[in-house]
Protein backbone atom coordinates (compact mmCIF):
# COMPACT_ATOMS: atom_id res chain seq x y z
CA UNK A 1 0.00 0.00 0.00
CA UNK A 2 1.10 3.62 -0.40
CA UNK A 3 1.71 5.55 2.65
CA UNK A 4 0.57 9.42 2.86
CA UNK A 5 2.63 11.36 5.02
CA UNK A 6 1.11 14.38 6.11
CA UNK A 7 2.54 17.45 7.89
CA UNK A 8 2.27 18.88 10.05
CA UNK A 9 -0.36 17.21 12.04
CA UNK A 10 -1.72 20.63 13.45
CA UNK A 11 -0.89 24.32 12.64
CA UNK A 12 -1.82 27.57 14.40
CA UNK A 13 -2.11 30.66 11.97
CA UNK A 14 -4.08 34.24 11.66
CA UNK A 15 -6.58 35.49 9.74
CA UNK A 16 -4.55 36.61 6.50
CA UNK A 17 -1.63 34.51 6.99
CA UNK A 18 -0.32 31.74 4.04
CA UNK A 19 0.29 28.87 5.05
CA UNK A 20 1.33 25.52 4.10
CA UNK A 21 0.54 21.85 4.15
CA UNK A 22 2.81 19.29 2.78
CA UNK A 23 2.28 15.74 1.74
CA UNK A 24 4.85 12.93 0.65
CA UNK A 25 3.74 9.41 -0.86
CA UNK A 26 6.09 6.39 -0.24
CA UNK A 27 6.48 6.09 -4.62
CA UNK A 28 6.22 8.13 -7.20
CA UNK A 29 2.30 8.64 -7.79
CA UNK A 30 2.83 10.76 -10.54
CA UNK A 31 0.23 13.84 -9.76
CA UNK A 32 -2.45 11.67 -8.49
CA UNK A 33 -3.14 13.63 -5.81
CA UNK A 34 -5.85 14.58 -4.32
CA UNK A 35 -6.48 17.51 -1.52
CA UNK A 36 -9.86 17.43 0.68
CA UNK A 37 -11.18 19.87 3.37
CA UNK A 38 -13.10 19.09 6.37
CA UNK A 39 -15.22 21.15 8.60
CA UNK A 40 -16.15 19.28 12.10
CA UNK A 41 -19.12 17.30 11.55
CA UNK A 42 -19.38 17.40 8.10
CA UNK A 43 -17.82 15.05 5.49
CA UNK A 44 -15.19 16.01 3.35
CA UNK A 45 -14.73 18.34 0.35
CA UNK A 46 -12.71 17.83 -2.42
CA UNK A 47 -10.32 20.88 -3.18
CA UNK A 48 -7.59 19.82 -5.00
CA UNK A 49 -7.20 17.26 -7.87
CA UNK A 50 -4.74 15.94 -9.60
CA UNK A 51 -2.29 17.82 -7.42
CA UNK A 52 -3.15 21.10 -8.62
CA UNK A 53 -6.40 21.30 -10.48
CA UNK A 54 -8.61 23.57 -8.42
CA UNK A 55 -12.18 21.96 -7.94
CA UNK A 56 -15.34 24.02 -9.36
CA UNK A 57 -16.96 26.47 -6.34
CA UNK A 58 -13.14 26.41 -4.39
CA UNK A 59 -11.87 29.77 -3.61
CA UNK A 60 -8.61 30.84 -5.77
CA UNK A 61 -6.55 31.56 -2.69
CA UNK A 62 -6.24 27.53 -2.24
CA UNK A 63 -3.37 26.34 -4.50
CA UNK A 64 -1.67 22.82 -4.68
CA UNK A 65 1.53 21.97 -6.55
CA UNK A 66 3.90 18.96 -6.85
CA UNK A 67 4.17 16.04 -8.66
CA UNK A 68 6.02 12.07 -8.02
CA UNK A 69 5.81 11.69 -3.97
CA UNK A 70 6.14 15.40 -2.61
CA UNK A 71 3.08 17.67 -2.69
CA UNK A 72 2.13 20.62 -0.98
CA UNK A 73 -1.56 22.73 -0.55
CA UNK A 74 -1.39 26.56 -0.19
CA UNK A 75 -3.77 29.12 1.02
CA UNK A 76 -2.50 32.28 -0.11
CA UNK A 77 -4.84 34.45 2.71
CA UNK A 78 -6.49 32.88 4.90
CA UNK A 79 -10.10 33.26 5.72
CA UNK A 80 -11.87 32.47 8.94
CA UNK A 81 -13.60 29.70 7.44
CA UNK A 82 -10.64 28.09 5.96
CA UNK A 83 -9.84 27.02 9.64
CA UNK A 84 -10.32 23.18 9.84
CA UNK A 85 -8.62 19.87 8.79
CA UNK A 86 -7.05 19.23 5.61
CA UNK A 87 -6.35 15.61 4.13
CA UNK A 88 -4.18 14.55 1.44
CA UNK A 89 -5.10 11.42 -0.63
CA UNK A 90 -3.36 9.36 -3.29
CA UNK A 91 -6.04 8.52 -6.39
CA UNK A 92 -3.23 6.29 -7.80
CA UNK A 93 -4.30 2.83 -7.42
CA UNK A 94 -6.36 1.09 -4.56
CA UNK A 95 -6.47 1.60 -1.34
CA UNK A 96 -6.54 5.25 -1.94
CA UNK A 97 -4.82 5.91 1.19
CA UNK A 98 -5.26 9.14 3.61
CA UNK A 99 -2.51 11.30 4.98
CA UNK A 100 -3.39 11.83 9.03
CA UNK A 101 -4.57 15.44 8.43
CA UNK A 102 -3.67 18.55 9.25
CA UNK A 103 -5.91 20.60 11.65
CA UNK A 104 -5.84 24.30 11.13
CA UNK A 105 -6.53 26.15 14.03
CA UNK A 106 -6.59 29.94 14.79
CA UNK A 107 -3.98 31.55 16.75
CA UNK B 1 -27.77 18.66 -8.49
CA UNK B 2 -25.69 15.60 -7.54
CA UNK B 3 -27.21 13.98 -3.82
CA UNK B 4 -26.15 11.15 -1.85
CA UNK B 5 -28.04 10.49 1.12
CA UNK B 6 -26.99 8.13 3.66
CA UNK B 7 -29.30 6.14 6.54
CA UNK B 8 -29.71 7.35 9.94
CA UNK B 9 -27.64 6.31 12.86
CA UNK B 10 -27.09 2.89 13.71
CA UNK B 11 -25.92 0.97 17.20
CA UNK B 12 -25.28 -2.17 17.13
CA UNK B 13 -24.24 -5.18 19.60
CA UNK B 14 -20.28 -6.29 19.58
CA UNK B 15 -20.24 -9.51 16.82
CA UNK B 16 -23.49 -7.93 15.09
CA UNK B 17 -23.61 -6.91 11.11
CA UNK B 18 -24.45 -3.30 10.17
CA UNK B 19 -26.14 -2.58 6.40
CA UNK B 20 -25.32 1.23 5.72
CA UNK B 21 -27.28 2.57 2.40
CA UNK B 22 -26.84 5.34 0.24
CA UNK B 23 -29.29 6.93 -2.37
CA UNK B 24 -27.68 8.39 -5.28
CA UNK B 25 -29.19 11.32 -6.95
CA UNK B 26 -29.19 13.86 -9.74
CA UNK B 27 -26.44 11.90 -11.81
CA UNK B 28 -26.68 8.31 -13.73
CA UNK B 29 -25.98 6.00 -10.89
CA UNK B 30 -24.54 3.35 -12.67
CA UNK B 31 -21.34 5.93 -14.32
CA UNK B 32 -19.17 6.37 -11.60
CA UNK B 33 -18.06 3.86 -8.77
CA UNK B 34 -19.39 4.13 -4.88
CA UNK B 35 -16.67 4.29 -2.62
CA UNK B 36 -17.35 3.96 1.07
CA UNK B 37 -15.06 5.62 3.99
CA UNK B 38 -15.04 5.44 7.67
CA UNK B 39 -13.48 8.42 10.36
CA UNK B 40 -13.17 7.00 13.66
CA UNK B 41 -14.20 9.70 16.43
CA UNK B 42 -11.19 12.22 16.36
CA UNK B 43 -9.32 10.28 13.90
CA UNK B 44 -8.58 10.13 10.39
CA UNK B 45 -10.19 9.26 6.97
CA UNK B 46 -9.59 5.40 6.35
CA UNK B 47 -10.67 4.50 2.53
CA UNK B 48 -12.82 1.19 2.59
CA UNK B 49 -13.66 -0.22 -0.84
CA UNK B 50 -15.42 0.80 -3.79
CA UNK B 51 -18.23 -0.55 -6.01
CA UNK B 52 -18.65 -0.14 -9.84
CA UNK B 53 -22.22 0.26 -9.39
CA UNK B 54 -23.26 -0.74 -13.56
CA UNK B 55 -21.28 -4.49 -13.43
CA UNK B 56 -21.40 -4.90 -9.00
CA UNK B 57 -18.06 -5.44 -9.19
CA UNK B 58 -15.93 -4.41 -5.90
CA UNK B 59 -12.39 -3.43 -4.45
CA UNK B 60 -12.33 -4.57 -0.89
CA UNK B 61 -9.23 -2.56 1.39
CA UNK B 62 -7.00 -5.86 2.83
CA UNK B 63 -8.61 -4.74 6.27
CA UNK B 64 -11.75 -5.59 5.49
CA UNK B 65 -11.44 -8.22 3.38
CA UNK B 66 -13.90 -11.38 4.62
CA UNK B 67 -16.23 -8.69 6.85
CA UNK B 68 -17.54 -5.76 4.29
CA UNK B 69 -19.58 -6.74 1.48
CA UNK B 70 -20.65 -3.65 -0.59
CA UNK B 71 -23.81 -4.08 -3.03
CA UNK B 72 -26.55 -2.11 -4.93
CA UNK B 73 -29.73 -1.92 -6.29
CA UNK B 74 -29.61 -0.22 -9.57
CA UNK B 75 -33.64 0.08 -9.65
CA UNK B 76 -33.46 2.54 -6.73
CA UNK B 77 -30.22 4.25 -7.74
CA UNK B 78 -28.80 2.68 -3.79
CA UNK B 79 -25.64 1.44 -3.15
CA UNK B 80 -25.09 -0.68 0.48
CA UNK B 81 -21.96 -1.22 2.55
CA UNK B 82 -22.63 -4.04 5.01
CA UNK B 83 -19.87 -4.70 7.73
CA UNK B 84 -20.39 -7.65 9.72
CA UNK B 85 -18.43 -9.10 12.96
CA UNK B 86 -18.42 -6.28 14.73
CA UNK B 87 -15.82 -4.98 17.04
CA UNK B 88 -15.51 -1.63 18.91
CA UNK B 89 -12.92 0.45 17.23
CA UNK B 90 -15.75 -0.57 14.03
CA UNK B 91 -17.62 2.40 15.71
CA UNK B 92 -17.10 5.33 13.09
CA UNK B 93 -18.79 7.66 11.24
CA UNK B 94 -19.07 6.00 7.81
CA UNK B 95 -19.28 8.05 4.71
CA UNK B 96 -20.37 7.20 0.51
CA UNK B 97 -18.46 9.16 -1.73
CA UNK B 98 -19.31 9.25 -5.79
CA UNK B 99 -15.89 8.70 -7.04
CA UNK B 100 -15.71 10.67 -10.33
CA UNK B 101 -12.97 9.69 -12.64
CA UNK B 102 -10.65 12.75 -13.14
CA UNK B 103 -7.67 11.99 -15.48
CA UNK B 104 -5.95 9.14 -16.93
CA UNK B 105 -2.14 8.85 -17.42
CA UNK B 106 0.18 5.73 -17.64
CA UNK B 107 -2.55 3.34 -17.97
CA UNK B 108 -4.49 4.04 -14.91
CA UNK B 109 -7.34 6.53 -13.96
CA UNK B 110 -7.68 8.41 -11.10
CA UNK B 111 -10.83 8.78 -8.59
CA UNK B 112 -11.77 12.13 -7.33
CA UNK B 113 -14.44 11.52 -4.58
CA UNK B 114 -16.22 14.65 -5.37
CA UNK B 115 -19.41 14.04 -3.94
CA UNK B 116 -20.08 12.48 -0.34
CA UNK B 117 -23.00 11.38 2.08
CA UNK B 118 -23.83 13.12 5.23
CA UNK B 119 -22.55 10.06 7.12
CA UNK B 120 -24.10 7.51 9.31
CA UNK B 121 -22.85 7.32 12.97
CA UNK B 122 -22.38 3.60 13.83
CA UNK B 123 -21.90 2.73 17.27
CA UNK B 124 -20.88 -0.44 18.53
CA UNK B 125 -21.49 -1.08 22.24
CA UNK B 126 -23.01 -4.07 24.68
Amino acid sequence: DIQMTQSPSSLSASVGDRVTITCRASQSISNFLNWYQQKPGKAPKLLIYAASSLQGGVPSRFSGSGSGTDFTLTISSLQREDFASYYCQQSYIAPYTFGRGTKLEIK
Amino acid sequence: QVQLVQSGAEVKKPGASVKVSCKASGYTFSGDYIHWVRQAPGQGLEWMGWLNPKSGGTNYAQKFQGRVTMTRDTSINTAYMELSRLRSDDAAVYYCARGAVGFCGGGTCSQDFDYWGQGTLVTVSS
